[in-house]
């Protein structure tokens, strides 16, 4: 079948570290992959996507390459701020109307 | 801000009441969506209307039922919920090119209480 597999959280950084989130995937076909960020109180907005493999996805300074020998979408940004501080969740797509989540990976950005 | 409207922010409720969540995008978009999210949980899909018809209900129970009155509106009308109905209730659309590369659009949710 098809899931998603994020590395556990929570993720704690100071200001300024660099931030690797892990997202691996199963899937028949050749799925999108995106990942999503909640942040408190609110809803889940589009981060970033990757239609195919080795496209890049990028946005706001966060970035995940579609890796299709490891089957791999990880999610990097080289320097985090604490307004980054949310959830962020991995997810794929292969067919019209159903998305496939992650269980999400809190990130927690300290001063 | 978002795009997709939803409303209450916030709805508590008796379990014999009856409720309604609304949800509302002027983006021309064609799908719209019900999620449940539980805390510290992913989204979970409960029910896709496209070009105002449902096209997938995730065996949802009965005391939840959806309407899509227009293309730009989405209602969950609420029955006899059980406490363990509480959550985060999630609407979404998506363009009407969509194919499974589409994004979703999500609304900032109501937060639903059953006492």
């Amino acid at each position: 079948g098809n899931s998603v597999t994020q590395m556990e959280g929570p993720v704690t950084l100071s200001e300024e570290a660099f931030l690797t989130i892990n997202c691996t995937y199963t899937a028949t076909g050749y799925p999108s992959l995106f990942w999503y960020v909640q942040y408190p109180g609110e809803g889940l907005q589009l981060l970033l996507k990757a239609t195919k493999a080795d496209d890049k996805g990028s946005n706001k300074g966060f970035e995940a390459t579609y890796r299709k020998e490891t089957t791999s979408f990880h999610l990097e940004k080289g320097s985090v701020q604490v307004s980054d501080s949310a959830v962020y969740f991995c997810a794929l797509s292969v067919t019209t109307d159903k998305l496939i989540f992650g269980t999400g990976t809190r990130l927690q950005v300290f001063p | 801000d978002t795009e997709v409207t939803q409303t209450p922010k916030h709805l508590v409720m008796g379990m014999t009441n009856k409720k309604s969540l609304k949800c509302e995008q002027h983006m021309g978009h064609r799908a719209m969506y019900w999620y449940k999210q539980k805390a510290k949980k992913p989204p979970e899909l409960m029910f896709v209307y496209s070009y105002e018809k449902l096209s997938i209900n995730e065996s949802v129970p009965s005391r939840f039922s959806p309407e899509c009155p227009n293309s730009s509106l989405l209602n969950l009308h609420l029955h006899a919920l059980q406490p363990e109905d509480s959550a985060l209730y999630l609407c979404a659309s998506s363009p009407p090119d969509r194919g499974y590369n589409s994004p979703l659009h999500f609304g900032n949710g109501t937060r639903l209480t059953v006492t």
